[in-house]
């Protein structure tokens, strides 16, 4: 059964610390997506790349995230440093996207706490 | 922008009533509708989706239509079972290329008590 895998699943990390998320899509997907979900903000999207090149990354605050695709079986996103406002739950998503209602895939998320 | 208006929770029903859960959405060109559904402590599940206007999207008992005319796509299930408690989603997609990221509403609570 096929699905999207991200590690670690759960991290707690102190405030300045680097941490750095994983995710393995799904086998043959061409586009990878970052999402951030809050209480607050609900799920937002943070970046998204297409056949491993960076689409939209405008969602991102770029002096602390950073986001890659070092090849086509994994995805990083990468905070540094960590602060406690960047605690929430990162879901990796990916599809095979070739035209309209595509259906895209979500991990079981990494949930982040920063104390 | 693409946006998504969805019902504020949470919603509390009684074992099998009969659920609506609004969502209505802004889009330029002719979006995919999509409803998600995420499990305590698990990622978003496709539940089902739309492509186009007046199609229907069906899965366990749910149903969504898609209304261009009134921009909704309301989440309706017959007869709810505890089991399906859980926070809905509704997303829209652009679908052309570069459009493709999905645009969520806020999530909808939901509890079902027997």
């Amino acid at each position: 059964d096929a699905r999207v895998t991200q590690t670690p699943r759960h991290k707690v990390t102190e405030m300045g610390q680097e941490v750095t998320m994983r995710c393995q899509p799904i086998l043959g997907h061409n586009t990878v997506f970052w999402y951030r979900q809050t209480m607050m903000q609900g799920l937002e999207l943070l970046a998204y790349f297409r056949n491993r090149a960076p689409l939209d990354d405008s969602g991102m605050p770029k002096d602390r995230f950073s986001a890659e695709m070092p090849d086509a079986t994994l995805a990083t996103l990468k905070i540094q440093p960590s602060e406690p406002r960047d605690s929430a739950v990162y879901f990796c998503a990916s599809g095979l996207l070739q035209g309209s209602g595509n259906t895209i895939y979500f991990g079981e998320g990494s949930w982040l706490t920063v104390v | 922008g693409n946006s998504v208006t969805q019902m504020e929770g949470p919603v509390t029903l009684s074992e099998e009533a009969f659920l609506t859960i609004n969502c209505t959405y802004t889009a330029t060109g002719y979006p995919s509708l999509f409803w998600y559904v995420q499990y305590p402590g698990e990622g978003l599940q496709l539940l089902l989706k739309a492509t186009k206007a007046d199609d229907k999207g069906s899965n366990k008992g749910f149903e969504a239509t898609y209304r261009k005319e009134t921009t909704s796509f309301h989440l309706e299930k017959g007869s709810v079972q505890v089991s399906d408690s859980a926070v809905y989603f509704c997303a829209l997609s652009g679908g052309n290329f570069g459009n493709e990221k999905l645009t969520f509403g806020t999530g909808t609570r939901l509890t079902i008590i027997p």
